[in-house]
């Protein structure tokens, strides 16, 4: 099942400096897009969501953008720190258009902050 | 902060046997959810439950599988002859109408020896 990919698996970055993870998906149905984060031994931790009629979601240092026509998102962490040392999951949901809006993951990104 | 709950946290299971890993979703939310995730493999849809039956399903989800919500908090997925494949760390999740952001729970950690 390819239809969410994230092509990195992993990414390390300096402390104070700008992290961006990347995602992509076949799906043209996929109308939900989630980044969660997950600590060892421990459940997703929900993010940062879009919705597929925006181009942009920030919250806090978190920005999420999206590029539906290259069926693209990114997440930017800005700045870096070391407690965001983590894996990035990348997420997609047909939302309404399916029943359920089970989440197809990608394969994740283990980002490194290095103090 | 409410959150999902999950127990046991590890279970060690011979091949063949059931087990049952249980779930206490958020209680206000309406859609409940099962993934896994097989060591170094994605987190993979299993199930999806609302209005007391299953929505989705995944072909993941045989007749082995089964889930209940037998009553107002506890959620959870049976496996009814475990097989040495169905290692794997189990998440259970839920959400609210309003939005599609899944709430995890921490996992059940299912070995079958």
């Amino acid at each position: 099942d390819q239809q969410v990919k994230q092509n990195s698996p992993s990414l390390s970055v300096q402390e104070g400096r700008i992290s961006i993870l990347n995602c992509d998906y076949t799906n043209s149905m996929f109308d939900y897009f989630l980044w969660y984060k997950k600590y060892p031994a421990e459940g997703p931790t929900f993010l940062i969501s879009i919705s597929s009629i925006k181009d942009k979601n920030e919250d806090g240092r978190f920005t999420v953008f999206l590029n539906k026509s290259a069926k693209h998102l990114s997440l930017h962490i800005v700045p870096s720190q070391p407690g965001d040392s983590a894996v990035y999951f990348c997420a997609a949901s047909g939302g309404r258009r399916t029943s359920g809006s089970r989440l197809t993951f990608g394969e994740g990104t283990q980002l490194t902050v290095n103090p | 902060e409410p959150e999902v709950t999950q127990t046991p946290s590890h279970q060690v299971t011979q091949m063949g046997q059931e087990v049952i890993l249980r779930c206490v979703p958020i209680s206000n939310h309406l859609y409940f959810y099962w993934y896994r995730q097989i060591l170094g493999q994605k987190v993979e849809f299993l199930v999806s439950f609302y209005n007391n039956e299953i929505s989705e399903k995944s072909e993941i989800f045989d007749d082995q599988f089964s889930v209940e919500r037998p009553d107002g908090s506890n959620f959870t997925l049976k496996i009814r002859s475990t097989k040495l494949e169905d290692s794997a760390m189990y998440f259970c999740a839920s959400y609210l109408d309003l939005s599609y952001e899944q709430y995890f729970g921490p996992g059940t950690r299912l070995t079958v020896t």
